[in-house]
C-alpha cells in the first residue's frame, strides 16, 4: 500500500514558470524525501527533510513540511525542459527503513 | 563513483518461465532494497537486506518471489513461474546503512523492466 499521495497527478507549465506539487501522508514519519524519475529511468534523490524541519532549499528546489497537517510541498522555480519528469514523495516512518511512495506527479515543461 | 547498477535492463519472459534479476549496489553500502513499480504507480517495497541477512521480506507478493545476497554485496531477485501480473519495473536501491541511521538516503538503480507475455 502507498502511504503518500501527490497532488496534482499531472502538471503542464511553460519554461521559466514555477511548479508546485503537494504530498500528503498518513502516519508519523522520521523524514520525507522527494525523488525524480525520468521516463524509463531510475529514481534520483532530490532532497530529504526531517520531521523537525519546516523548510529546506536545494538549488531551484524548495521543500516544506507541515507535520501537523501531514503534508509537504515541492516547489521548482524557473523550470526548464530538463525538469520534465515524474516526481515522487516518499516517507520513512519513525524507526523504519521502508520507504512508502506516492503515485507521483507528472510534470511537463513546455519550451 | 559508480552508482547502483541492474541487469538486464529489459527482460521479456513467457508466462511460466523463471527469471533472475541482478543488482550491484554502491560499494560499501550495507543496506539493499528491492522495490516493484507498476506502470503509473510509485515503487512498492519488496524486501530488505542488511549485509547478507534478509531482514524483511514482507513485501514479496508470493512465494514465487525469492531474493538473496549471499556475500553481502550483489543481490539477485528471482521470480519463479512468472505470471502476467508480475510485469513491472523492479528497482534496486542501496544505502550506507549506518548503525542507528535506518533512514539514510537510498540510491536507486535504473531498474529492470520485466514483461511477461
Amino acid at each position: 500500500s502507498q502511504q503518500g499521495e501527490e497532488d496534482p497527478q499531472a502538471l503542464s507549465i511553460q519554461e521559466g514558470e514555477n511548479a508546485t506539487m503537494n504530498c500528503s501522508y498518513k502516519t508519523s514519519i522520521n523524514n520525507l524525501q522527494w525523488y525524480r524519475q525520468n521516463s524509463g529511468r531510475g529514481l534520483v534523490h532530490l532532497i530529504l527533510i526531517r520531521s523537525n524541519e519546516r523548510e529546506k532549499h536545494s538549488g531551484r528546489l524548495r521543500v516544506t513540511l507541515d507535520t501537523s497537517k501531514k503534508s509537504s510541498s515541492l516547489l521548482i522555480t524557473a523550470s526548464r525542459a530538463a525538469d520534465t519528469a515524474s516526481y515522487f514523495c516518499a516517507t520513512a516512518p519513525s524507526n523504519d527503513y521502508k520507504l512508502s511512495f506516492g503515485a507521483g506527479t507528472t510534470v511537463t515543461v513546455r519550451a | 563513483g559508480a552508482g547502483v547498477s541492474q541487469s538486464p535492463r529489459y527482460k521479456v519472459a513467457k508466462r511460466g518461465q523463471d527469471v533472475a534479476l541482478r543488482c550491484d549496489p554502491i560499494s560499501g553500502h550495507v543496506s539493499l532494497f528491492w522495490y516493484q513499480q507498476a506502470l503509473g504507480q510509485g515503487p512498492e517495497f519488496l524486501t530488505y537486506f542488511q549485509n547478507e541477512a534478509q531482514l524483511d521480506k514482507s513485501g514479496l507478493p508470493s512465494d514465487r518471489f525469492f531474493a538473496e545476497r549471499p556475500e553481502g554485496s550483489v543481490s539477485t531477485l528471482k521470480i519463479q513461474r512468472t505470471q502476467q501480473e508480475d510485469s513491472a519495473v523492479y528497482l534496486c536501491a542501496s544505502s550506507l546503512g549506518r548503525k542507528g541511521k535506518l533512514t539514510d538516503t537510498q540510491y536507486f538503480g535504473p531498474g529492470t523492466r520485466l514483461t511477461v507475455l
